[in-house]
């Protein structure tokens, strides 16, 4: 079955500290893979995306992602954090049939 | 360009009564996709339409659908509402002829009392 998974719920940073946010996928194929950021009631705002070519994707707000086709992954990850990033970040998938499956979230809490 | 416009923001029912949320995409797209997001269930998939057709469905009862008109512009209606009705309902817009990049609209929050 095609499933996204976002092992960690929470987790939390020091202001200035690199962050990496986990995403797999169970997919038999390479699917087309977003990052979203929503802060609390609001929409969702897309950080980057990848389809194909480099595995390494750069986006908005200093983030970037890494598709690792072995692991089925695609992490998110930030060199140093502030204290605006603090926000729910889910990662989608679509598995080629114009919908997207999401994980359940991951909420980032910045301590000062 | 304007980005995708969802309204109301805000709709408070009673269980029972029907509800119709409206999105307006981004220029130039035409498919529209429509998730519901609750505390429980996270954000799932309710449908998606391209060109005034439905093209794909999720897992949801018949009380919930939706339609597209000729300028792409999508309404979704909920009937008989029911407590569980209450989530916030997104509205996803893309190109979908070709490139999956969705963007989301700010949503409508429904409270069903």
């Amino acid at each position: 079955a095609q499933s996204v998974t976002q092992p960690d719920i929470h987790i939390t940073v020091s202001e200035g500290a690199s962050l990496e946010l986990r995403c797999n996928y169970s997919y038999g194929a390479t699917p087309y893979l977003f990052w979203y950021v929503q802060s609390p009631g609001q929409g969702l705002q897309l950080l980057l995306k990848y389809f194909s070519g480099d595995t390494l994707v750069q986006g908005i707000k200093g983030f970037e992602a890494e598709f690792k086709r072995s692991q089925s992954s695609f992490n998110l990850r930030k060199p140093s954090v502030h204290w605006s990033d603090a926000a729910e970040y889910f990662c989608a998938v679509n598995f080629g049939n114009e919908k997207l499956t999401f994980g359940t979230g991951t909420r980032l809490t910045i301590i000062p | 360009k304007a980005g995708v416009t969802q309204t109301p923001r805000y709709l408070i029912k009673t269980r029972g009564q029907q509800v119709t949320l409206s999105c307006s995409p981004i220029s130039g797209h035409r498919s529209v996709s429509w998730y519901q997001q609750t505390p429980g269930q996270g954000l799932q998939f309710l449908f998606e339409y391209f060109s005034e057709t439905q093209r794909n469905k999720g897992n949801f009862p018949g009380r919930f659908s939706g339609r597209q008109f000729s300028n792409s512009r999508s309404e979704m209606n909920v009937s008989t509402l029911e407590l569980g009705d209450s989530a916030l309902y997104l509205c996803a817009s893309s190109r979908g002829d070709s490139g999956p990049e969705a963007f989301f609209g700010q949503g409508t929050r429904l409270t069903v009392v």
